[in-house]
């Protein structure tokens, strides 16, 4: 079976704090893909990052950086130098390749707030 | 290139009516997903379409039904509607659904109430 785990319900900052979001991840495919997505109050899943199990460098786009750690099932994201604007939950999601299956597992999600 | 789109945007129903979603994907994609959002259970995936043929369903009752046109268009239809389908529905698409590393990209969801 495949999960995903986001232990942090809600986290509450400062603008300009940088944040880390966890995300760990059960699967038995050798195999996977790791996604991270903003849903906004809006309602829409942003996509943010996509990362393949083979691929275990880091990645920066901006304020915005993951840390890939295949040894600990972990694919955390961290926002630098938070912003009114990143607002919003945030969810890790995991696709695995055993059976064809295009659907994605979610984690619970967390919720991000940035006060000015 | 416009983004999947969903229509109706909000829904208000009452038990055991029916309800029927639409989504139309990005242009040039097949594939087409769709999730149910709540509270409690979180973002949980329905069922996926592909070349009009439905490819995977998730873990929910008979009750959810779905189909996909020539032109990739989906919708889904929720029979005898109860109190718990109050959700927030999501439809996702992707170009050609053969690839696990492909990106599934959403619209803004149909959210539904059931009074």
């Amino acid at each position: 079976a495949q999960k995903v785990t986001q232990a942090q319900t809600e986290i509450s900052v400062v603008e300009k704090e940088d944040v880390t979001l966890d995300c760990v991840y059960e699967t038995r495919d050798t195999t996977y893909y790791l996604f991270w997505y903003k849903q906004p109050p809006s309602g829409e899943l942003v996509f943010l990052i996509r990362r393949n199990s083979f691929d275990e460098q880091n990645e920066i786009s901006g304020r915005y950086s993951w840390n890939f750690q295949k040894s600990t099932s972990s694919f955390n994201f961290t926002i630098t130098a938070s912003q009114v604007v990143d607002s919003a939950v945030y969810f890790c999601a995991l696709r695995g390749t055993q059976g064809g299956s295009e659907k994605l597992v979610f984690g619970k999600g967390t919720k991000l707030t940035v006060n000015p | 290139k416009a983004g999947v789109t969903q229509t109706p945007r909000y829904l208000i129903k009452t038990r055991g009516q029916q309800v029927t979603l639409s989504c139309s994907p990005i242009s040039g994609h097949r594939s087409v997903s769709w999730y149910q959002q709540t509270p409690g259970q979180g973002l949980q995936f329905l069922f996926e379409y592909f070349s009009e043929t439905q490819r995977n369903k998730g873990n929910f009752p008979g009750r959810f039904s779905g189909r996909q046109f020539s032109n990739s268009r989906s919708e889904m239809n929720v029979s005898t509607l109860e109190l718990g389908d109050s959700a927030l529905y999501l439809c996702a698409s992707s170009l050609a659904g053969t690839g696990y590393q492909e990106t599934q990209y959403f619209g803004p969801g149909t959210r539904l109430l059931v009074l």
